[in-house]
């Protein structure tokens, strides 16, 4: 039982280059999260999914797309990647009506330049 | 807006005394609270929760306090351990189903040996 896994674990772009970020779970979970954290900032939520084939934008969901094509899987995409997008992006996942905690994945590094 | 605060940035505590930990809240639409905890180079790890209708839930080393009237929780480590040296994140949620959690900045605790 892996949990959350992300790929990759760290990446450097040039700017308007795009990227895809993956995050999967093996814990048969409805919900999952893309967050990105910033020195200062915590965590903030970039885009969420309450199920395959439904996403939904959060706190910070300029510059970024995604898809939850499959129940285990939810893709960040980065279109054209800016220097105000280096940050480390964390994936979640978690089953609401069961427990109320979500379930992280290590992270990605991600550098813009 | 922030609506989840962690005003102390950082925290320094003797091994085996007791670190306590804050965080504040401004939206009285909350009702369930939780404490992570995040290592370098990992994702964030649940730690303890608590629901709006009880005061104090305790597990092993670890009581969070909440205090509804002054939007206001505490996390209790005691003793504190070298281990918990870590940027404890809380998080804040409107109900047991809801989806989004909404994270504080973080504090940084350093157990000195």
């Amino acid at each position: 039982n892996a949990g959350v896994t992300q790929t990759p674990k760290f990446r450097v772009l040039k700017t308007g280059q795009s990227m895809t970020l993956l995050c999967a779970q093996d814990m048969n979970h409805e919900y999952m999260y893309w967050y990105r954290q910033d020195p200062g900032m915590g965590l903030r939520l970039i885009h969420y999914s309450v199920g395959e084939g439904t996403t939904a934008k959060g706190e910070v969901p300029d510059g970024y797309n995604v898809s939850r094509l499959k129940k285990q899987n939810f893709l960040l995409g980065l279109e054209s990647a800016a220097p105000s997008q280096t940050s480390v992006y964390f994936c979640a996942s978690s089953s609401p009506g069961l427990r109320i905690e979500q379930y992280f994945g290590p992270g990605t590094r991600l550098t813009v330049t | 807006d922030q609506q989840v605060k962690q005003n102390s940035p950082s925290l320094s505590v003797q091994e085996g005394r007791i670190s306590i930990l804050n965080c504040d809240y401004t939206n009285s639409m909350f009702d369930y609270f939780l404490w992570y905890k995040k290592y370098p180079a990992e994702g964030p790890t649940f730690l303890i929760s608590i629901s709006s209708i009880k005061d104090k839930n305790e597990d092993g080393r670890f009581t969070v306090f909440l205090n509804k009237s002054a939007k206001h929780l505490s996390l209790h480590i005691v003793p504190s351990q070298p281990g918990d040296s870590a940027v404890y994140f809380c998080a804040s949620s409107e109900d047991f189903g809801n989806e989004k959690l909404t994270f504080g900045t973080g504090t940084r605790l350093t157990i000195i040996p």
